[in-house]
């Protein structure tokens, strides 16, 4: 099983909201990522979980605070966003995220995100 | 930093034609390279993946070569089919510098391939 689980697949919400994204896989891996799409644009990380830890912030603002329960879940919680942030949301895992090994890494279908 | 570029933009085709995406990258110091597929509004399924050490690998009508020390990657599909249209995103995996670890992405190549 090679899957990563997204809920919900459509969001609107207001700019007063707060609303949270869940990621969830079951392939053991222990590296997971947000990421951020913007129409006809490639993917742009936001967060990486090594071993349910933040390694990885890429100057994402606070409005978007990131939660890792369990080495299978994956929350995103959005707080006062921006009508800019309506985008795509990605989760994806890798069995690691560094060292040599394969490292391949696997999407979820995503969260189309509107901000009103 | 990484940079990874790929040519072209937009690719029109009849179906059965054999077709190839171009993938290029500034650092050589990569731990892998995957190459996706995306359909409008969806995620990212992932094609292949060739291991820095590798030089190409293959699914079905797919392969895809790599040559790190020109940082250069290819996508070659044969016999197209409609359901090939899609964007194609080729990515690496970093193993130096201040992009170590992340995966970069090119701006991606957008197929449409035609009855």
């Amino acid at each position: 099983d090679t899957e990563v689980t997204q809920t919900p697949k459509h969001l609107v919400m207001g700019m007063t909201n707060k609303k949270s994204l869940k990621c969830e896989q079951h392939m053991g891996h222990r590296a997971m990522y947000w990421y951020k799409q913007k129409a006809k644009k490639p993917p742009e990380l936001m967060f990486v979980y090594s071993y349910e830890k933040l390694s990885i912030n890429e100057s994402v603002p606070s409005r978007f605070s990131p939660e890792c329960p369990n080495s299978s879940l994956l929350n995103l919680h959005l707080h006062a966003l921006q009508p800019e942030d309506s985008a795509l949301y990605l989760c994806a895992s890798s069995q690691r995220f560094t060292g040599t090994s394969s490292h391949e890494q696997y999407f979820g279908p995503g969260t189309r995100l509107t901000v009103t | 930093k990484q940079e990874v570029t790929q040519i072209p933009a937009a690719l029109s085709v009849p179906e059965g034609e054999n077709l190839v995406l171009n993938c290029s990258f500034t650092d050589s110091a990569i731990y892998n390279l995957q190459w996706f597929r995306q359909d409008p509004g969806k995620g990212l399924t992932s094609l292949l993946l060739i291991q820095s050490s590798q030089r190409e690998q293959t699914s079905g009508r797919l392969n895809a070569s790599l040559d790190k020390s020109s940082g250069r990657s290819t996508l070659y599909i044969a016999a197209s089919q409609p359901g090939d249209s899609a964007t194609y995103l080729c990515a690496v995996r970093s193993a130096g510098g201040t992009s170590y670890g992340k995966l970069t992405f090119g701006q991606g190549t957008i197929l449409t391939v035609h009855p």
